[in-house]
């Protein structure tokens, strides 16, 4: 089974630096997903960035960028000049390709991120 | 505006009662998803749809049940059987059953 493992319960960061989040897998697949989400205090969960498996280059969204290293099953997140509104759980999750069959997102227990000003 | 609707925001069921969470969507999106979250955990699957009237259990679906008569609903009921349903509720569709995007959530409590 696919397990997502995310080491940093939490994390603090000050406002206007850059804080890298980690995430690692672990997939017999070769053909997967993997995506960052953001939960804030509203507890709505919020898409930050989605990466597939088959492309070597590292998806980007404005501040947020990953870095996915395909062998060593490790995927993080960087966010780049930290606002208040970073504030929030992260959380990695992970989605077989399309010929995977189960639709389900496999999450970790994510890393609580505190933006000091 | 387009997007996912959750209610209640709150709900709170007594000891062998059923309950019923509401998800709503107008994004057109096919397939539809319930999640579970505790504390201290990421989320985990009860079940999900793929189209209208088909439906499969996920991870967690004992204690649950589903419906998915019309394309924008997909109710989900927490029976009487369902012996610890104190969690916070997350119900999400896809377009391309990829990627996921949820809506605003219910935190079902037990009196």
């Amino acid at each position: 089974a696919q397990t997502v493992t995310q080491s940093q319960p939490e994390m603090s960061v000050q406002e206007a630096e850059t804080v890298t989040l980690s995430c690692t897998y672990d997939t017999s697949e070769s053909d997967y997903y993997l995506f960052w989400y953001k939960q804030p205090p509203s507890r709505q969960m919020i898409l930050v960035i989605r990466q597939e498996a088959y492309k070597q280059q590292n998806a980007t969204e404005n501040r947020f960028s990953v870095n996915f290293q395909k062998a060593a099953k490790s995927f993080s997140l960087k966010i780049s000049d930290s606002q208040l509104g970073d504030a929030a759980m992260y959380f990695c999750a992970y989605r077989r390709g399309p010929q995977g069959g189960s639709e389900k997102l496999v999450f970790g227990k994510g890393t609580k991120l505190t933006v000091n000003p | 505006d387009g997007g996912i609707t959750q209610s209640p925001k709150y709900l709170f069921r007594k000891e062998g009662q059923n309950v019923t969470l509401s998800c709503e969507q107008n994004l057109n999106h096919d397939a539809m998803y319930w999640y579970r979250q505790d504390p201290g955990q990421g989320l985990r699957l009860i079940y999900y749809s793929q189209i209208v009237n088909d439906f499969q259990k996920g991870d967690i679906a004992e204690g649950y049940s589903v419906s998915r008569e019309k394309k924008e609903s997909f109710p989900l009921t927490v029976t009487s059987a369902q012996k610890n349903p104190t969690a916070f509720y997350l119900c999400a569709s896809s377009i391309d059953r990829k990627t996921q995007y949820f809506g605003p959530g219910t935190r079902l409590l037990v009196l």
